[in-house]
């Protein structure tokens, strides 16, 4: 079985600039995470998707942060413009529905906003 | 509101020898909790979970976790750490809300350290 699948794995610009990531979760997860951990810290939800629908954006910076998932497969987090502190790991997660709290997650994108 | 605590930072533990990874949970109603693994540069992994039931839960790679009510903790245990079980670990709780699974809120980890 594939897991979930991120890229680009590193990405570093500069402030100010717009970048994107690419998630494809595990095929038949209905439900699709972004979580973002910045170094020294646990991982934070920003948008959570049941199937193309948001479920949770409530600590997702609206101002500068978007995400999408149009046909409820794969999804994509934009933001623009970066700042320096979002310097971080930006973690996409997939689940089924049936079985709460078990989250499998791709290896994630690194992003340094110079 | 709901949150998870861990509060060392680190663990340093000789191979061979038994783990505890803390983990303290504030929750209204019945928790349900999780300890994910996060080895460098990979994404994280599910390790164990409780959701009701007996108050010591098995997981992946020989780690289990006590559940205690009265001190709101769920540590994790190993009674015999490999060197290949240094890593990165974080408890988490699971927020519920109204009309989806709910998602996770992580604690800041705990990296463990096993010498050979």
């Amino acid at each position: 079985e594939a897991g979930v699948a991120q890229s680009p794995r590193y990405k570093i610009i500069e402030k100010r600039q717009s970048v994107a990531f690419w998630c494809n979760p595990i095929s038949g997860h209905a439900t699709l995470y972004w979580y973002q951990q910045i170094l020294g810290q646990g991982p934070k939800l920003l948008i959570q998707f049941q199937n193309n629908g948001v479920v949770d954006d409530s600590q997702l910076p609206k101002d500068r942060f978007s995400a999408e998932r149009l046909k409820g497969v794969d999804s994509t987090l934009k933001i623009q413009p970066a700042k320096l502190e979002d310097s971080a790991v930006y973690l996409c997660a997939s689940s089924l529905d049936r079985v709460p709290g078990e989250l499998f997650f791709g290896e994630g994108s690194r992003l340094t906003v110079l | 509101a709901q949150s998870v605590a861990q509060p060392e930072d680190q663990v340093n533990v000789a191979e061979g020898n038994p783990l505890t990874v803390k983990c303290t949970y504030s929750v209204s109603g019945n928790p349900y909790l999780f300890w994910y693994v996060q080895y460098p540069n990979r994404g994280l992994q599910f390790l164990l979970k409780y959701i009701t039931g007996d108050n010591l839960v098995k997981g992946s790679y020989g780690f289990e976790a006590e559940f205690n009510k009265s001190q709101t903790s769920f540590h994790l245990k190993k009674p015999s750490a490999l060197v290949s079980d240094s890593a990165l670990y974080f408890c988490a709780v699971r927020l519920f809300i109204r009309g989806s699974q709910g998602n996770l809120i992580f604690g800041k980890g705990t990296k463990l350290s096993v010498k050979p």
